[in-house]
């Protein structure tokens, strides 16, 4: 079974903290992505990864960073937490070139942060 | 600068009825994909549909794209309980690496 993996399901953190989200996936794929979803806004980008060290922002980029020293880990930095920073956050992959042939993005489970 | 946007926001039909969710994108695509999202879990793949398609069938869904509208639509045929999930359409921007971009989503409730 092909697998993305996030480290926790719930997360409960404390404002100015700093906070790491990860995310490994065992498919071998180049590309892998953050999103971030909140009621009523759907899923907003917030980074996404094609290749190791690469990284492009998203939608949304502001308050985070990502790291991804090896293709199958991508981590999400929460650099000071905030409490506007609480939501569900989904990791997803998926192979190079999936644009063009349609590949579909597999998800981990998500994560829910709440920062208090 | 979100893609998609999904139409209805939420759907709360009958068991057995079928469920219409309506698409509309921004920009030029490559591809449009259909994904579900199970109550706090992650989305699951149901469907894809390339630029060059007007139709396309899998079990009791169906999706129809109109790229001279920028729209597409997913039909959920004969609806059960099971199908209780909110809906997503997300698309590949013909121009932007292979990010898939989301819309709001459809809140779908499937009465027994």
């Amino acid at each position: 079974d092909v697998k993305v993996t996030q480290s926790s399901r719930y997360l409960v953190k404390r404002t100015g903290e700093k906070v790491f989200l990860e995310c490994v996936q065992d498919m071998d794929h180049e590309n892998m992505f953050w999103y971030r979803q909140d009621p009523g806004l759907g899923l907003r980008l917030i980074y996404f990864s094609y290749d190791v060290k690469m990284k492009e922002k998203g939608d949304i980029p502001e308050g985070y960073s990502v790291s991804r020293e090896k293709k199958e880990r991508f981590s999400l930095i929460l650099e000071s937490a905030s409490t506007n920073q609480t939501s569900m956050y989904l990791c997803a992959s998926r192979p190079w070139g999936g644009a063009l042939d349609g590949a579909e993005a597999f998800f981990g489970q998500g994560t829910r942060l709440t920062v208090v | 600068s979100q893609q998609g946007e999904e139409d209805p926001q939420a759907l709360s039909i009958q068991e057995g009825e079928n469920a219409t969710m309506n698409c509309s994108y921004k920009t030029s695509i490559n591809n449009l994909q259909w994904y579900r999202q199970n109550s706090g879990r992650g989305l699951v793949h149901l469907i894809l549909i390339r630029s060059n398609e007007r139709e396309k069938h899998s079990g009791r869904l169906r999706v129809t794209l109109d790229t001279s509208k920028k729209s597409s639509s997913l039909l959920i045929t004969a609806s059960r309980a099971a199908d209780t999930a909110s809906y997503f359409c997300a698309t590949d921007a013909s121009t932007s690496y292979d990010k898939v971009i989301f819309g709001p989503g459809t809140s779908l409730s499937v009465i027994p």
